[in-house]
């Protein structure tokens, strides 16, 4: 039992470029959310995703989109990458059916624009 | 939506001593409320939450408070140690699944030996 699991890790990006943060959980969760945590600050929420089939903006969607693929995976995609997204981005996901639960958290991905 | 503000920033306190950090939200339809501590390059971890339908959660040296009709709930540590340094996050969330958790912006508590 993995948890949630983002890949990858670190990644340096050039301003312009494109990539995709991917995330799984294996522990049947129904939602999942992506945040992004800036030095000195907290947790700002981009998106979310109730349950599967559905996304959802946060607080802070602007040049994000994000892909629920199925019920294990929710991806965060950054279509032109620039120097103020360099953060660390954690996805983290709740069980299925309970509204007020732990939220468990991936290791987060250490992202750099350049 | 949800805002929560969280105090103080930073905290330093002896070893033994207690570490207090405070929360306010400012959505009443709030009624859950967990704190995470986060390591340093780690990911934030529950440490202890709380429901609407209590006041009061204790687990061992941590326990945690909440006042609904003031819509404010803080952390308490009792005998600090060295290695309950880190960052605090409280943090609020609605009722209804999918209904996000909205973070405070963190706490780092710093325990001198």
């Amino acid at each position: 039992n993995a948890g949630v699991t983002q890949t990858p890790k670190f990644q340096v990006l050039k301003t312009g470029q494109s990539m995709t943060l991917q995330c799984a959980q294996d522990m049947n969760h129904n939602s999942m959310y992506w945040y992004r945590q800036d030095p000195g600050m907290g947790l700002r929420l981009i998106y979310y995703s109730a349950s599967e089939g559905t996304t959802d903006k946060g607080e802070v969607p602007n040049g994000y989109n994000v892909s629920r693929l199925n019920k294990r995976e929710f991806s965060l995609r950054l279509e032109s990458a620039a120097p103020s997204q360099t953060s660390v981005y954690f996805c983290a996901s709740t069980p299925a059916g309970q509204a007020n639960t732990e939220a468990f958290f991936g290791q987060g991905t250490r992202l750099t624009v350049v | 939506g949800e805002n929560v503000e969280q105090h103080p920033s930073t905290l330093s306190v002896q070893e033994g001593d207690s570490a207090v950090i405070k929360c306010t939200y400012s959505d009443s339809a709030s009624n859950y409320f967990p704190w995470y501590k986060q390591e340093l390059g780690k990911r934030p971890q529950l440490i202890i939450d709380i429901r609407s339908n209590v006041g009061e959660k204790k687990d061992q040296r941590i326990a945690v408070t909440l006042n609904k009709t003031a819509k404010h709930f803080s952390l308490h540590i009792t005998e600090t140690q060295p290695e309950d340094s880190a960052v605090y996050f409280c943090a609020a969330k609605g009722f209804f699944a999918g209904n996000m958790l909205t973070f405070g912006g963190g706490t780092r508590l710093m325990v001198k030996p």
